[in-house]
């Protein structure tokens, strides 16, 4: 089973931010954070990763709450091609025997003109 | 991603018949899977491969097979097409990051329909 929990789906206008969150109340101490998104039935794509702390990259801004039981994924500036279905995942570092992605049914994201 | 890519994109069968899938990937990357999507689903884990003399079974094995022909070079076959086997495959790679990190990159992805 999936450790996270999100959304089926959710809504936002386009050129605001679009905010999606994401339950992992029992993510242990070395599992990261992990977004991907899959366009259209498309080959799931990366999005960014983190720990603890907060991160931004070319695409989006992972904020993870100080106790990691949760996270939130944004897109600063949501476009029509933005419109995906959103994973979010937890595992552990490479190294662990446990390393597999385990994929839930994530959130459909529609962004509206 | 470019650097992934499937063969067939779309395929038809009929039950009962053999049938190969095959990924490439010029990443240069050591590791490699197969996933299965079924509709409004998560992807499932059939077979990974971490090297070329390296194969595990993931989440869904049964009823499929693996080759890792080369370190590019990754198959996955169905022996004997069964109808439940109709969904999306994917075939991903990884690279290893630092600090334990490791980011998979899809293939766009083999349609396959079990008549």
């Amino acid at each position: 089973d999936a450790k996270t929990t999100q959304p089926p789906s959710m809504d936002c206008a386009e050129g605001r931010a679009a905010n999606l969150p994401c339950n992992h109340s029992t993510i242990s101490g070395n599992e990261y954070v992990y977004w991907y998104r899959q366009i259209h039935s498309q080959g799931p794509q990366y999005i960014i990763h983190g720990l603890k702390n907060n991160e931004t990259n070319e695409m989006a801004s992972l904020i993870i709450t100080e106790d990691r039981k949760s996270s939130t994924l944004i897109l600063p500036h949501a476009t029509l091609r933005d419109t995906a279905v959103y994973y979010c995942i937890v595992r552990p570092p490479r190294g662990d025997s446990n390393y597999q992605l385990i994929w839930g049914a994530g959130t459909k994201l529609i962004i509206k003109p | 991603d470019a650097d992934v890519t499937q063969t067939p994109r779309n395929r038809i069968t009929k039950t009962g018949k053999r049938i190969m899938l095959e990924c490439s990937q010029t990443k240069g990357h050591d590791r490699m899977y197969w996933y299965r999507q079924d509709p409004g689903l998560g992807l499932r884990l059939i077979y990974y491969s971490f090297d070329v003399k390296d194969i595990n079974k993931g989440e869904i094995s049964d009823g499929y097979s693996v080759s890792r022909q080369a370190q590019a070079k990754f198959s996955l076959s169905l022996e004997s097409a069964i109808p439940n086997q109709t969904a999306l495959y994917f075939c991903a790679t990884s690279d290893l990051g630092g600090a334990g990190v490791e980011t998979q990159y899809f293939g766009p992805g083999t349609r396959l329909l079990v008549l």
